[in-house]
């Protein structure tokens, strides 16, 4: 399985932009970066995933880097409810397999 | 939009009783997930199920089982239930999308204390 690297904990002002890294050089060409979160004891939430491409939704934005060793998932205006465990996921075999997460944390 | 309905929310068992958690998927989503999250852990993958048929299998020790029925719905049996059972547990579903990539949506979890 390729395997994540992600800081632990990051803080972030309310309506600034959030920017979380992954690190996954062991990747393989055909494996996805799924971004999911986890507010305190909700079910974890799917934000966005990607292959090469950079991608957009309502609620993020994914930059993969061109060799597609690291990438990462921008939330453009960070609200409070926007604290929670960000999760870097590289899907195979289609079960997701969570590492160690980012807390971040929004301060008013 | 509809999601993942899991029931009951909450459970109290005492150690070897049994206890049977399920999972309703979204509607026209044929593959479920089961994980289990401990106390201040992240979650693990315990099993999966496509179309009726388990697809993979995690951690999930042998005295959990699971199915999924006819209309998609899982169930997850847990027997001789031991303290350490306690934790959330979720179930997700995704759509075959065909693309190769598989969103899966969460369920709020089943809380399972074991006295």
């Amino acid at each position: 399985d390729a395997k994540t690297t992600q800081p632990p904990s990051m803080d972030c002002a309310e309506g600034r932009a959030a920017n979380l890294p992954c690190n996954h050089s062991t990747i393989s060409g055909n494996e996805y970066v799924y971004w999911y979160r986890q507010i305190h004891s909700q079910g974890p939430q799917y934000i966005i995933h990607g292959l090469k491409n950079n991608e957009t939704n309502e609620m993020a934005s994914l930059i993969i880097t061109e060799d597609r060793k690291s990438s990462t998932l921008i939330l453009p205006h960070a609200t409070l409810r926007d604290t929670a465990v960000y999760y870097c996921i590289v899907l195979n075999d289609y079960k997701l397999s969570f590492g160690a997460g980012t807390t971040v944390t929004v301060r008013a | 939009a509809a999601g993942v309905i899991q029931s009951p929310r909450h459970l109290i068992k005492e150690k070897r009783e049994t206890a049977t958690l399920k999972c309703y998927p979204i509607p026209r989503h044929d593959t479920v997930y089961w994980y289990q999250q401990g106390p201040g852990q992240d979650p693990q993958f315990l099993i999966s199920f496509y179309e009726k048929m388990q697809s993979d299998k995690g951690s999930i020790p042998d005295r959990f089982s699971a199915q999924q029925f006819s209309d998609y719905h899982s169930e997850l049996n847990m027997s001789s239930l031991e303290l350490g059972d306690s934790a959330l547990y979720f179930c997700a579903s995704s759509p075959n999308t065909g693309t190769g990539s598989y969103e899966q949506y969460f369920g709020p979890g089943t809380r399972l204390t074991v006295t």
